[in-house]
């Protein structure tokens, strides 16, 4: 069964820092994985989507890497601002053997402090 | 009009009540979904389908019915629920279930049962 599983579960930094939000997944036969945002009560809006043949993806002050190999990815977000302030998810895409849709972590609760 | 609208927005149901849930997307994707969020467990997979056909039911108690009459439109019907059952209702489209592809979301349907 594969899972997925984000460090830290929660994170407050004052604006202005550099943070990485870490995933980890169990199975490196990914297609692919993507980042989502969660504001409360909202559904996903989808950040970043990462190939099984990318390493990385950009977006803005957002990068995304993948390394299939060590079953990680990484969430780099630059010059955080009180806006970043949501859940952060991390889903992987499992083809074969398993259901064909996302395995979701627990996410990420961000909190930026002005 | 965003990419995958859900009606309602909230639901409160009583056990013996009869509803239904209503996903509508406007990418072109062939492929949709219902997840469920519950509070401190992460996004689970409950059905998929792909060009109209269910490709995957996830272990999903009867008292959930989905329904997809065409590519665009998604439907959970839902039946003699049990409070446990309240959760964020998340419906989700993609270009096709076989990874590879980025996931849209909805903003979710807020399901209370008493």
């Amino acid at each position: 069964k594969q899972e997925v599983t984000q460090i830290p579960a929660a994170l407050s930094v004052p604006e202005g820092e550099n943070l990485v939000l870490n995933c980890s997944f169990t199975d490196s036969a990914i297609y692919n994985l993507q980042w989502f945002r969660q504001d409360p009560g909202k559904g996903l809006t989808s950040l970043l989507l990462i190939q099984s043949s990318q390493r990385e993806q950009t977006s803005g002050r957002l990068n995304a890497s993948l390394d299939k190999s060590s079953g990680r990815s990484t969430l780099y977000i630059a010059a955080s601002q009180p806006g970043d302030s949501a859940t952060y998810l991390c889903a992987g895409w499992y083809s074969g053997g398993g259901a064909d849709g996302l395995t979701f972590g627990k996410g990420t609760h961000l909190i930026i402090q002005p | 009009e965003t990419g995958v609208t859900q009606t309602p927005r909230h639901l409160v149901m009583g056990m013996t009540n009869k509803k239904s849930l209503k996903c509508e997307q406007h990418l072109g994707h062939n492929a949709m979904y219902w997840y469920k969020q519950s509070a401190k467990k992460p996004l689970e997979l409950m059905f998929v389908y792909n060009f109209k056909e269910q490709t995957e039911n996830n272990s999903v108690p009867s008292r959930f019915s989905p329904e997809c009459p065409n590519s665009s439109h998604l439907f959970l019907h839902l039946h003699t629920l049990q409070p446990e059952d309240s959760a964020l209702y998340l419906c989700a489209s993609s270009q096709d279930v076989r990874g590879g592809t980025e996931a849209f979301f909805g903003q979710g349907t807020r399901l209370t049962v008493v």
